[in-house]
């Protein structure tokens, strides 16, 4: 089955302890990226990648880190969680990244205390 | 830089026609798109357009632009409880950024 698949799907951590949330594809898509979902603001793009070592900026990078060493998989690094970074993330693919279709992963609802 | 605004609330009676509408900035060519959130799910795609198209209809769905005044609107007929859910209206540009940008999502309650 063609799916995006995050772990974890929940998760509540301490101010300043680094955590990763895994995103892996299997679908074979060049584009991969990160959103985060807040109440009143939609979505807004962390970082994305076209392909394998290509990352770049979205609108709100600040405190976030991604690789992309191989094709499939695209983890989001959060060095030092601050309270502010509370949100549920979603992690999407696509083939090319314009002109198709994003295909979502089911969410990571992340509380920093 | 680039904004995509969205009203927050829509409700409509089942059976009625639901008009989501939105705006957008990006100026240069580009692609726009609806998705659609589901409660304690991911965003599906519903449908897209490119910028050098009017209209695009899809079974239930008609998708419109406006590219002067840069406004783009979904219209959902015969609108159904199984539509209830977040709408999102989103936007990436073609001149060599591969940025998303959405908006903030209509909530689109429809009453039986």
């Amino acid at each position: 089955e063609a799916q995006v698949t995050q772990n974890p799907r929940y998760l509540i951590t301490v101010t300043g302890k680094k955590l990763t949330v895994t995103c892996s594809q299997n679908m074979n898509h060049e584009y991969m990226s990160w959103y985060r979902q807040d109440p009143g603001l939609g979505l807004r793009q962390i970082y994305y990648s076209m392909n394998v070592e290509v990352t770049d900026k979205g609108d709100v990078p600040e405190g976030y880190k991604v690789s992309r060493k191989e094709k499939r998989n695209f983890p989001l690094i959060l060095e030092s969680p601050s309270p502010n970074q509370t949100s549920l993330y979603f992690c999407a693919s696509s083939i090319t990244g314009q002109g198709d279709e994003q295909y979502f992963g089911p969410g990571t609802r992340l509380t920093v205390t | 830089g680039e904004d995509v605004e969205q009203s927050l609330f829509l409700s409509v009676r089942e059976g009625d026609s639901s008009v989501i509408n939105c705006t957008y900035t990006d100026s240069s060519s580009t692609y726009l798109y609806w998705y659609k959130q589901e409660p304690g799910a991911g965003l599906q795609l519903l449908t897209y357009i490119f910028s050098n198209m009017d209209m695009k209809q899809d079974q239930r769905l008609t998708v419109l632009l406006n590219k002067k005044d840069k406004h783009l609107s979904l219209r959902i007929a015969d609108t159904q409880t199984g539509d209830s859910a977040i709408y999102f209206c989103a936007e990436t540009s073609t001149s060599g950024t591969y940025k998303y940008i959405f908006g903030t999502g209509t909530r689109l309650k429809v009453l039986a």
